[in-house]
C-alpha cells in the first residue's frame, strides 16, 4: 500500500523555467512534509519542509504548497538551473513519529 | 547541516558471507537511526529503526534474523545482512535525526551502501 505517490515518474523543463514536482498522498494521519534531492549512487539531501499547519514555506528558490484537503503537495523550484538535475523524493511523517515514507521519486531533468 | 557517513560505500561478496555497514552520525548524537534500502528505480523503502541500548524496530516483511542491528553508542549504528544471497543486493541507506532542542524533523541520511551478492 503505497501511502505517498508521486505520479510523473520523471519530467523534464527548460533551464531557468519552473519546475513543479507532485506529491499526493492517503494517510490523513500525515501531517509533515519532507521533500529530498537524491543522485545516483549517493543519499538523499533535505531540501524543504512543511508543516500541515502551514500551507506555503518558501527557501530561496525552493517552494513547497500544501493542500491538505486534497492530500497534495508540489515543490516549485523557480528558476530552475542544471545542477537541480536529480530524483525528487517526498516524504511524509506523523509529528514526533520519526518514521518518515517516502514517495516513488520524480526524475528531474533540466534541459540547458 | 547535521553529517552522517557511511563505511563501507561500496562490498561485493560471495552468496553466505555476512556484510556489515556502519552508519555514524559525526557531529551529533543520535538516540535513534533508520536503516533503508533502495531497488533500482524504486523508493526508499525503511527496514527498521535503530534505537540506541534497545533492540531495534523491524518494518513488516523484514527478517530480523537476517539483518542485525546494532546500535552500540549514540553515533554508530550497524547492519549486518548475515549469510547474504543475489537477492539482498541493493543499495543500503541510513539515516538519523539531531535530536537536539530546536532542530526540525528532518533526517540526515548517509552516502548509502552498495551491497553486491554474487
Amino acid at each position: 500500500d503505497q501511502q505517498v505517490k508521486q505520479n510523473s515518474p520523471s519530467l523534464s523543463v527548460q533551464e531557468g523555467r519552473i519546475s513543479i514536482l507532485n506529491c499526493d498522498y492517503t494517510n490523513s494521519m500525515f501531517d509533515y512534509f519532507l521533500w529530498y534531492k537524491k543522485y545516483p549512487a549517493e543519499g538523499p539531501t533535505f531540501l524543504i519542509s512543511i508543516s500541515s499547519i502551514k500551507d506555503k514555506n518558501e527557501d530561496g528558490r525552493f517552494t513547497v504548497f500544501l493542500n491538505k484537503s486534497a492530500k497534495h503537495l508540489s515543490l516549485h523550484i523557480v528558476p530552475s538551473q542544471p545542477g537541480d538535475s536529480a530524483v525528487y523524493f517526498c516524504a511524509a511523517t506523523i509529528f514526533g513519529n520519526e518514521k518518515l515514507t517516502f514517495g516513488t521519486g520524480t526524475r528531474l531533468t533540466i534541459i540547458p | 547541516g547535521a553529517v552522517v557517513s557511511q563505511h563501507p560505500s561500496r562490498v561485493i561478496c560471495k552468496s553466505g558471507t555476512s556484510v556489515k555497514i556502519e552508519c555514524r552520525s559525526l557531529d551529533f548524537q543520535a538516540t535513534t537511526m533508520f536503516w533503508y534500502r533502495q531497488f533500482p528505480k524504486q523508493s526508499l523503502m525503511l527496514m527498521a529503526t535503530s534505537n540506541e541500548g534497545s533492540k531495534a524496530t523491524y518494518e513488516q516483511g523484514v527478517e530480523k534474523d537476517k539483518f542485525l542491528i546494532n546500535h552500540a553508542s549514540l553515533t554508530l549504528s550497524t547492519l549486518t545482512v548475515t549469510s547474504a544471497h543475489p537477492e539482498d543486493s541493493s543499495f543500503y541507506i541510513c539515516s538519523a535525526r539531531d535530536p537536539s532542542p530546536g532542530t526540525s524533523m528532518e533526517q540526515f541520511f548517509g552516502p548509502g551502501t552498495r551491497l553486491t551478492v554474487l
